[in-house]
């Protein structure tokens, strides 16, 4: 089957401009999650969507940081405007419906890689 | 609040001999823990979960992993290293009991030599 897909895989952008990224789960998987991995640490989940529903978005910078799942397909993440500190992979990963008692994995698409100057 | 230590920056070992990539945790409910593996320029993939059963809990590529309630760790072992398996090993840890929320340890890398 095929993975959790992401575009672009680089982005190079100035501080104050925007920037979006695309991710196209795996066809069925009804969770989508978005993550940001700075250099040196471990992923943090930024939003979590059920369907075109968000679950979770505590950690999100709201102020500059958006994010849309608007048909439970495919998602955008957006910064607007980035800062230097924003320059970090940003992961997209999804999981399949969980059946009673199940806990299923995340499965991860190969990230965007964002370097701001 | 839900966390995860991983103590070692990088591991060393040489291929052949066992090798330990150490996880400790803390949260307030039943865990739900996992480890996944990263190489170079790809995403995160996922290796060997405990959810509930047997403390010892086998995955992909020879990984296996034992849950340690007393001691709140979830070490990821190997009897036998390759110089394949080098690359970054992340834990992370759920709240069975409070929501959906994944937290992942800082990463360890593990370098095996030949």
């Amino acid at each position: 089957e095929a993975g959790v897909a992401q575009s672009p895989r680089y982005k190079i952008i100035e501080k104050r401009q925007s920037v979006a990224f695309w991710c196209n789960p795996i066809s069925g998987h009804a969770t989508l999650y978005w993550y940001q991995q700075i250099l040196g640490q471990g992923p943090k989940l930024l939003i979590q969507f059920q369907n075109n529903g968000v679950v979770d978005d505590s950690q999100l910078p709201k102020d500059r940081f958006s994010a849309e799942r608007l048909k439970g397909v495919d998602s955008t993440l957006k910064i607007q405007p980035a800062k230097l500190e924003d320059s970090a992979v940003y992961l997209c990963a999804s999981s399949p419906p969980s059946l009673a008692g199940g806990v299923n994995e995340q499965f991860f698409g190969p990230g965007t890689r964002l370097t701001v100057l | 609040a839900q966390s995860v230590a991983q103590p070692e920056d990088q591991v060393n070992v040489a291929e052949g001999n066992p090798l330990t990539v150490k996880c400790t945790y803390s949260v307030s409910g039943n865990p739900y823990l996992f480890w996944y593996v990263q190489y170079p320029n790809r995403g995160l993939q996922f290796l060997l979960k405990y959810i509930t059963g047997d403390n010892l809990v086998k995955g992909s590529y020879g990984f296996e992993a034992e849950f340690n309630k007393s001691q709140t760790s979830f070490h990821l072992k190997k009897p036998s290293a390759l110089v394949s398996d080098s690359a970054l090993y992340f834990c992370a840890v759920r709240d069975g009991n409070a929501g959906n929320m994944l937290t992942f340890g800082g990463g360890t890398r593990l370098m095996v030599k030949p």
